[in-house]
């Protein structure tokens, strides 16, 4: 099926560095979500952005929603390691809650 | 508040059996989606309730079906099990019919042997 290009596939980090990954698309979406999954357990929401342009943050996290609505990064700063895990982007669009997924971005972070 | 739960956590099946998952939403949310997380393909769309109706379908077989109920629970239901049906199941609930973003539950691990 289809999904969103996101990037990196998987990120190496030591703790205290900041780190960008991001997602693009062929299509529009009206908002993109970022989720991070932990081991043994579902996504859980971090960011949801509404609005082309719009910049929205999380605590450390900072994501923002693409002027062309095809594309969407998300920014952690300073790591910590509760920060590992894999980082999920999505699409939504108006016509129910459909999402479509990203590939995912592992994280590890090196104390 | 309690989150999205989903039941059993972890189920191993024969092929050629069948299947029954279910999922309690978010008390309040009237709309329940599917997922199916493996390696290979990563998170897909199954299908989507909203006030006991199928909104949404994704590019699975007829095998896979599901439900919602008046209380907005839902359950998934796969039949004539296959290997590659080996996968993370997970239910999402969100508040609206549109445009809400989803919460999810911790799935259902599904090993097909």
């Amino acid at each position: 099926g289809q999904q969103l290009n996101q990037s990196p596939q998987s990120m190496f980090i030591q703790e205290g560095e900041d780190v960008s990954m991001n997602c693009t698309s062929s299509s529009i979406f009206n908002t993109w979500l970022w989720y991070k999954q932990d081991p043994g357990e579902g996504p859980v929401l971090l960011i949801a952005l509404y609005k082309a342009g719009e910049l929205t943050s999380n605590g450390r996290l900072t994501a923002q929603f693409g002027i062309t609505r095809k594309d969407s990064f998300l920014n952690i700063s300073a790591s910590i390691p509760s920060d590992v895990g894999i980082y999920f982007c999505a699409g939504q669009n108006n016509a129910g809650n459909m999402l479509t997924f990203g590939g995912g971005t592992r994280l590890m972070v090196k104390p | 508040k309690a989150g999205v739960t989903q039941t059993p956590r972890y189920l191993i099946k024969t092929r050629g059996q069948q299947v029954t998952l279910s999922c309690s939403p978010i008390s309040g949310h009237r709309s329940v989606s599917w997922y199916q997380q493996t390696p290979g393909q990563g998170l897909q769309f199954l299908f989507e309730y909203f006030s006991e109706t199928q909104r949404n379908k994704g590019n699975f077989p007829g095998r896979f079906s599901g439900r919602q109920f008046s209380n907005s629970r839902s359950e998934m239901n796969v039949s004539t099990l296959e290997l590659g049906d080996s996968a993370l199941y997970l239910c999402a609930s969100s508040r609206q019919a549109d445009n809400s973003p989803l919460h999810f539950g911790n799935g259902t691990r599904l090993t097909v042997t």
